[in-house]
Order: structure tokens, then C-alpha cells, then sequence
């Protein structure tokens, strides 16, 4: 079982419509995530943070924790073409170090 | 522009040569990490200083890797003997430690091709 596990997708979603993305993690003890946007070629950017159960709402993103299934989400909502890129899910395992699954690709048609 | 730097932000060598990077890390962040990625998975961590001490290295960091961080500066990152193998974007993240959430900022990569 992989430490981080995501869908590689790709997923389509049509432009304004809410684009749901899933990661699910194996270390029970894990308390910080996060969501990191990636376009082809660049490197990973920030997007939310999670530390606690429940949702978290940043603008268009929601972040949704819940420890007990072990299991992370980012809605994102009105979904724009320029939302098209690989979303990477990854936890702090021990005391410092990411565990990135290894990315959704999303799709948003006009 | 004060986010992390990486230097070069290509590199193409042949099998054999030795190659360094360098990263800058945002200036108030003690920690610095090393990361690298191939096509179609998510960043691996390699490595990671928090000031000028290397706190822990990944079985994936061979003999031929070395990571220096002088001063809790910036940091460079070595490979010798290159094999093939090693072409993957090479990824810098630093972060400031503050209790327990933590979040860590990416440069834009070296990207490395062997040859």
C-alpha cells in the first residue's frame, strides 16, 4: 500500500462545474496536509493547508479532512480552464518531510 | 521576487560528469529540503537541513549525492558519476518551523538530463 494514494486521473470536469478530488493516506498518525497545484513543466505551488477534521475554505477551494478515514479532498468550485493541472496530495510523515501521492490530473473544458 | 531560487534551472550532461545545484531558500527559513521528481509522480524527498546541520537523508540519496547548507544559507546539491537514471527535476522547498504546522514553498526546479 503506498503511503499516499490519489487517482492519476485524468479528470475532466466541465468549466464551471465543482471539480472533486480524493487521497486517502496510510500513516494514522499524520496531523498536517496539504494540496499543491502543479502545471506541466513548473513546480509544485501551495494551495491549502488542512490540520484539523472538517472543511477549510479558501476562495473557490475547499479542503476536507477526515482523520478517522484517513481521507483528504479539494472541491473546487466554478472550475476555470486555468484550473487545468496535476493536483498533488501530501503529508508531513515524522516530523518534517512531505509524502506527496503521486497527483491528479484535472481537465476543465470550456 | 523573495521566494526560493534554484540555480541552474536546466542542465544537460553526460553520463559520468559531476553536477551541482544550488538553492536559495526564502532568507528567514531555517529549514531547507531536497526533493526530486520523474515524470508522472509526485516530488520524493531526499533530504533536509534545518539550519546547517542535515537532519536526514533518504535511502534514495546514494554515495554519489551530497547536500551542503554552509552557514544555514543557501544549499547546494551534488551528484557524481551521473548515470542516466539520475534525469528528474531536482526540487528545493524551504519553510519556517513554528510548533507543528509547517508549510513548505517550492523553487521552480533544475531539471536534469544524463545523457
Amino acid at each position: 500500500q503506498k503511503e499516499v494514494e490519489q487517482n492519476s486521473g485524468p479528470l475532466s470536469v466541465p468549466e464551471g462545474a465543482i471539480a472533486s478530488l480524493n487521497c486517502t493516506y496510510s500513516d494514522r498518525g499524520s496531523q498536517s496536509f496539504f494540496w499543491y497545484r502543479q502545471y506541466s513543466g513548473k513546480s509544485p505551488e501551495l494551495i491549502m493547508s488542512i490540520y484539523s477534521n472538517g472543511d477549510k475554505e479558501d476562495g473557490r477551494f475547499t479542503a476536507q479532512l477526515n482523520k478517522a478515514s484517513q481521507y483528504v479532498s479539494l472541491l473546487i468550485r466554478d472550475s476555470q480552464p486555468s484550473d487545468s493541472a496535476t493536483y498533488l496530495c501530501a503529508v508531513i510523515q515524522g516530523a518534517q518531510k512531505l509524502v506527496f501521492g503521486q497527483g491528479t490530473r484535472l481537465t476543465i473544458n470550456p | 521576487d523573495t521566494g526560493v531560487s534554484q540555480d541552474p534551472r536546466h542542465k544537460i550532461t553526460k553520463r559520468g560528469q559531476n553536477v551541482t545545484f544550488r538553492c536559495d531558500p526564502i532568507s528567514e527559513h531555517n529549514r531547507l529540503y531536497w526533493y526530486r521528481q520523474t515524470l508522472g509522480q509526485g516530488p520524493e524527498f531526499l533530504t533536509y537541513f534545518q539550519n546547517e546541520a542535515q537532519l536526514e537523508k533518504s535511502r534514495l540519496l546514494s554515495d554519489r549525492f551530497s547536500a551542503e547548507r554552509p552557514k544555514g544559507s543557501f544549499s547546494t546539491l551534488e551528484i557524481q558519476r551521473t548515470e542516466q537514471g539520475d534525469s528528474a527535476m531536482y526540487l528545493c522547498a524551504s519553510s519556517w518551523t513554528s510548533g507543528y504546522q509547517e508549510t513548505q514553498y517550492f523553487g521552480p526546479g533544475t531539471r536534469l538530463l544524463v545523457l
